[in-house]
């Protein structure tokens, strides 16, 4: 079955450059079905969406994020990846991949464990 | 601050009812059958138990079940079990095509 599994450094010193990529298993992301997306969850806080791609390249990405964020997708590994540049102490969260359900449901069917990004010098 | 707004907590004694609301706006909920829940024990990743307002995933329990009114969608998990103790949040697609979140909802089964 189609497993997501995020890994990227755990420890990203504040004004740098986060990157993580999500490598998904058991299953091709080259299907018309299902976008692909990243959601943080700061420490004991709530879910925030941040945005998705489609294996074509498509994207939809948080407008509170957008001149941040860049989301990319490498068919021949797949895989999909973020950037989030500047980073400071707020962008420390859990990072979950997930695969959101297309033809314009928009829901996450399946996530990711998570990792944990801390911002700190 | 979050797009939608939830209750921070809920509570209920085993076999007991109890609803979880999310409130949007004409841009998000309002606008579009698009609601989705989310369970989230502790220590790990969120479930979906209830998309498109009102439909739940193969293997999630019918005493989890969703409904909309306006601006404002609601959880109703019948039956409260102890293992039902967890974060609860709600998303809608908006109308900029984003997904919004809710806050969350701890439910604790007393």
């Amino acid at each position: 079955h189609l497993q997501l599994q995020e890994s990227g450094p755990g420890l990203v010193k504040p004004s740098e450059t986060l990157s993580l990529t999500c490598t998904v298993s058991g299953g091709s992301i080259t299907t018309n079905d299902y976008w692909w997306g990243w959601i943080r969850q700061p420490p004991g806080k709530g879910l925030e969406w941040i945005g998705i791609i489609f294996y074509s390249g498509s994207t939809y990405y948080n407008v509170s994020l957008k001149s941040r964020i860049t989301i990319s997708v490498d068919t021949s590994k797949n895989q999909f990846s973020l950037k989030l540049t500047s980073v400071t102490a707020a962008d420390t969260a859990v990072y979950y991949c997930a695969r959101q359900y297309g033809y314009g449901k928009w829901y996450l069917d399946l996530w990711g464990r998570g990792a944990l990004v801390t911002v700190s010098s | 601050q979050s797009a939608l707004t939830q209750p921070p907590s809920v509570s209920g004694s085993p076999g007991q009812s109890v609803t979880i609301s999310c409130t949007g706006t004409s841009s998000d909920i309002g606008n579009y059958n698009l609601v989705s829940w989310y369970q989230q024990p502790p220590g790990t990743a969120p479930k979906v138990i209830i998309y498109e307002v009102s439909n739940r995933p193969s293997g999630v329990p019918d005493r989890f079940s969703g409904s909309k009114s306006g601006n404002t969608a609601s959880l109703t998990i019948s039956g409260l079990q102890t293992e039902d103790e967890a974060d609860y949040y709600c998303s809608s697609h908006t109308k900029g095509n984003t997904l919004a979140f809710g806050g969350g909802t701890k439910v604790t089964v007393l």
